[in-house]
């Protein structure tokens, strides 16, 4: 069971928005603003998508962005595209022994 | 550009050894904090070590406090991370990251797969 609480997948249309949520607690997500988000297509490597809550790497489209609410963070991409249908992680700094964690990964599809 | 290659991956039996290699280029590696992430096939991510700029600390998962060694040649750009008693569990895809200001994995390499299995 990870540590972080993600949907397992979320579906729409291009063009039209998601959002995926990642639940944690106090001690990660709520605690920090530490919370970063990554694609996965399959059979390649995790690409930091989100970077301390907000962020945005260079190169990362605008359609994506990120917020925190309490122990809950949230990532909406807008404007879906074919090519962002992909495994989704967010993870947080924590208190705990483990440096860092992951949720669960959300699997994205457009339809 | 920045580029990870990971090496060193393969098959080995349960409680054996297996040195995984991590040749970094495109930035100034010695300024960087790095690590290890791990994903079980099938499955999601998780964090296996962290490594400071000149080697001094290292943190590691619990899971694997005693039996893995990370360490890092700031004059060859590498990163290495020795595991011994190796378990079923430890068997995942292995990639090398580079560490942000707080917990965010900037640039991954490729991975390596390490399969435990007699």
């Amino acid at each position: 069971q990870s540590a972080l609480t993600q949907p397992a997948s979320v579906s729409g249309s291009p063009g039209q928005s998601i959002t995926i949520s990642c639940t944690g607690t106090s001690s990660d997500v709520g605690g920090y603003n530490s919370v970063s988000w990554y694609q996965q297509h399959p059979g390649k490597a995790p690409k930091l998508m989100i970077y301390e809550v907000t962020n945005r790497p260079s190169g990362v489209p605008d359609r994506f962005s990120a917020s925190k609410s309490g122990n809950t963070a949230s990532l909406t991409i807008s404007g879906l595209q074919a090519e962002d249908e992909a495994d989704y992680y967010c993870s947080s700094y924590t208190t705990n022994s483990t440096f860092v964690v992951f949720g669960g990964g959300t699997k994205l599809t457009v339809l | 550009e920045v580029q990870l290659v990971e090496s060193g991956g393969g098959l080995v039996q349960p409680g054996g050894s297996l040195r995984l290699s991590c040749a970094a280029s495109g930035f100034t590696f010695s300024s960087y904090w790095m690590s290890w992430v791990r994903q079980a096939p099938g499955k999601g991510l998780e964090w296996v070590a962290n490594i400071k700029q000149d080697g001094s600390e290292k943190y590691y998962v619990d899971s694997v406090k005693g039996r893995f060694t990370f360490s890092r040649d700031n004059a060859k750009n590498s990163l290495y991370l020795q595991m011994n008693s190796l378990r079923a569990e430890d068997m995942a895809v292995y990639y090398c990251a580079v560490l942000g200001s707080y917990s965010d994995f900037h640039h991954w390499g490729q991975g390596t797969l390490v399969t435990v299995s007699s």
